[in-house]
């Protein structure tokens, strides 16, 4: 019963390649979210989607597009894959609400190596 | 702009006493949420406890409380009677109420118990 899971764990592939990687949630949330974390530590946010609809865009670089087929799916593509691209990225869930109490569940993180 | 800000790059406790690991915040927004995140080497990010900006008491999850001082703008994470297993990297975030729903986060605080 794994609230959020991601899909692969790792993943380790060349510059220039496409990937994506896959994200599930069954707590019926309505908001996902996609963060990275750097070989510091530093987690930032990328995108946050609710019902489908992109609502959070951090400046990210256009090589990387998120999909939300369904509100309990958020995938992420990348295209031309750099090396900076290495670090380990998050999905996350969350209610929506207007209260800030609202916790974010996050998935085990996939660890993306870039060669 | 918000910010958060965790001083302490790492901390040592001797296993069954309390530790303090501090955090301090900056936003100009009246409503906003203060999170705590606990990862373990394994990676994945386990949610701690929630203060809000308008609650009156310090929150406590079991062995975890908030030392909440909104004058001051922090937020200290107090953990009570240290086991080997609280051994982790510890971030404090912050969500401000809105439609974003992002939460910043500090650069984390490495945590040692040691027996």
């Amino acid at each position: 019963d794994t609230a959020v899971s991601q899909t692969p764990k790792y993943l380790v592939t060349q510059m220039g390649n496409d990937k994506s990687i896959k994200c599930e949630q069954n707590l019926g949330h309505d908001t996902m979210y996609w963060y990275k974390q750097d070989s510091k530590k530093f987690l930032k946010i990328m995108f946050s989607y609710n019902n489908k609809e992109l609502i959070i865009n951090e400046t990210v670089p256009n090589r990387f597009s998120p999909k939300s087929p369904d509100k309990a799916h958020l995938n992420l593509h990348i295209n031309s894959l750099e090396l900076g691209d290495s670090a380990v990225y998050f999905c996350a869930s969350s209610h929506t609400s207007s209260d800030s109490a609202n916790e974010q569940y996050f998935g085990p993180g996939t660890r993306l190596t870039v060669t | 702009a918000q910010k958060i800000t965790q001083t302490q790059p790492g901390m040592f406790v001797q296993e069954k006493e309390a530790v303090t690991l501090d955090c301090t915040y900056d936003t100009s927004d009246p409503s906003y949420g203060l999170f705590w995140y606990k990862q373990p080497s394994s990676g994945e990010m386990i949610f701690l406890i929630y203060q809000g900006s308008y609650d009156q008491q310090n929150a406590t999850e079991g062995r975890y409380s908030l030392n909440f001082q909104k004058a001051r703008k922090s937020a200290n994470l107090v953990i009570s009677a240290s086991q080997l297993g609280d051994s982790a990297m510890y971030f404090c975030a912050m969500r401000e109420l809105g439609n974003t729903d992002k939460l910043i986060f500090g650069t984390g605080t490495r945590l040692q118990v040691f027996p």
